[in-house]
């Protein structure tokens, strides 16, 4: 099965930091790569899908991107409400699975 | 709009079995992949495995291959999550979610807070 290895496992940042979040895979997933996003005591969040496309209504300061088996997740701008633990997946082969999340503090 | 309503929460003893379920409305039910997310204590997100309604294929994550059942009953829109055997590591909360292709969880459920204790 593939591993997902995300970096860092935590994080601190302050209000409008650019923060990146890596993510790598231990075979080529290609762009088979989404992002989430869990705030405390919440269901994740899909935020970003197919490495690098925005699901609908989330805001244009994440972004993502990458192939094969390294990736990045991007926050323009952190926000307040940015705070959360973020995720990766791999949907390249089935079921898919998730890094162990990166946990930003401001 | 769609909606993934799980069951809620349970207390067991170490031994017991438990069923728990998550139903969807607002979509075409077997259409959809339906996964199941545990979240330890503090812990990050372990896809559990996966289930498609329309055929029931079902596709475990190799750690809880054996440890769980996952089944559906599409007559009902209602996917479900057995243990025969409880043991206290099973503390967690369950989430199920709606896989678009079986590869992004577009839908989430409230999920399930599973307490296992003597």
């Amino acid at each position: 099965d593939i591993q997902m290895t995300q970096s860092p496992s935590s994080l601190s940042a302050s209000v409008g930091d650019r923060v990146t979040i890596t993510c790598q895979a231990s075979q080529d997933i290609r762009k088979n790569l989404n992002w989430y996003q869990q705030k405390p005591g919440k269901a994740p969040k899909l935020l970003i899908y197919d490495a690098s496309n925005l699901e609908t209504g989330v805001p244009s300061r994440f972004s993502g991107s990458g192939s094969g088996t390294d990736f990045t997740f991007t926050i323009r701008s952190l926000q307040p409400e940015d705070i959360a633990t973020y995720y990766c997946q791999q949907a390249n082969n089935l079921p898919p699975s998730f890094g162990q999340g990166t946990k930003l503090e401001i | 709009e769609v909606q993934l309503v799980q069951s809620g929460a349970e207390v067991k003893k170490p031994g017991e079995s438990l069923k728990i379920s998550c139903q969807g409305s607002g979509y075409r039910f077997d259409t959809y992949w339906i996964g199941w997310v545990r979240q330890m204590p503090g812990k990050g997100l372990q896809l559990m495995g996966i289930i498609y309604p329309g055929d029931s294929d079902i596709r475990y994550s190799p750690s809880f291959q054996g440890q769980v059942t996952i089944s559906v009953d599409k007559s009902i829109n209602t996917a479900y999550l057995q243990w025969r055997s409880l043991k206290a590591s099973d503390t967690a909360m369950y989430y199920c979610s709606r896989l678009l292709a079986g590869e992004r969880a577009e839908y989430w459920g409230q999920g399930t807070l599973v307490t296992v204790s003597s």
